[in-house]
């Protein structure tokens, strides 16, 4: 099966540094994404990373590694806003499976204190 | 761009009555486009995957005469929940994909349906 983990509940506060990990392990393998979703709110696309290494946008920065299956994504200058649960996912899946087909974890719930 | 609208935002209903709930892709034409479910604290679950003019794929233990699936469009699906009950409350996603070759997809703002 495909299997998605990520810690269930993080917290820091306003300014500093988070870097919310994820570890995978799929069939197949064509990228993984990092969605934020707010309650109550669909998820929203972060970043998409197909090759290894950091892709950074803004204050928020996605790594990869496919030898571990590991990502993280790292979010600095963190505002209150950031509070949110933050989706890791991962496209691939058995040979046959639905081109697109994303499998999540079970998302992890970021708090920002003042 | 790449904007996917969902309609109703939410819904009530009482047990035993059907409910649709609509996706549509606003500015595109989405060969793909998946139902997911979302239960409070929990991650999206897929629910199916549906293909325009075709039969959705359902995710095991998923009931597709419960769960009625259309596409009858490049621009909209349709998930229709049959004979509803109150553990069928949930938080209803679709996607979008948004050509095809294309891994990433495009949510929807949700559907909360609350049966009582």
């Amino acid at each position: 099966g495909q299997n998605i983990d990520q810690p269930t509940e993080m917290t820091a506060t306003e300014g500093a540094i988070v870097q919310i990990n994820c570890t995978y392990q799929t069939s197949g393998f064509n990228g993984l994404f990092w969605y934020q979703q707010h309650a109550g709110e669909a998820p929203t696309f972060l970043s998409y990373n197909v090759l290894d290494g950091l892709e950074e946008k803004g204050r928020f920065s996605s790594f990869l590694s496919r030898s571990k299956g590991y990502s993280y994504l790292l979010l600095k200058e963190l505002q209150m806003k950031d509070s949110a649960s933050y989706l890791c996912a991962v496209s691939g899946g058995p040979r046959g499976s639905t081109l697109g087909r994303l499998y999540f974890g079970r998302g992890t719930q970021l708090t920002v204190w003042p | 761009g790449a904007v996917v609208s969902q309609h109703p935002s939410w819904v009530i209903c009482k047990s035993g009555t059907s409910v649709k709930i609509e996706c549509r892709s606003l500015d595109f034409q989405a060969t793909t486009m998946f139902w997911y479910r979302q239960f409070p604290k929990q991650s999206l679950m897929l629910m199916a995957t549906s293909n325009e003019g075709s039969k959705a794929t359902y995710e095991q233990g998923v009931e597709k005469d419960k769960f009625l699936i259309n596409h009858a469009s490049l621009t909209l699906s349709t998930l229709t929940v049959t004979s509803a009950h109150p553990e069928d409350s949930s938080f209803y996603i679709c996607s979008a994909r948004h050509r095809v070759g294309s891994y990433e997809q495009y949510f929807g703002p949700g559907t909360r349906l609350t049966v009582t």
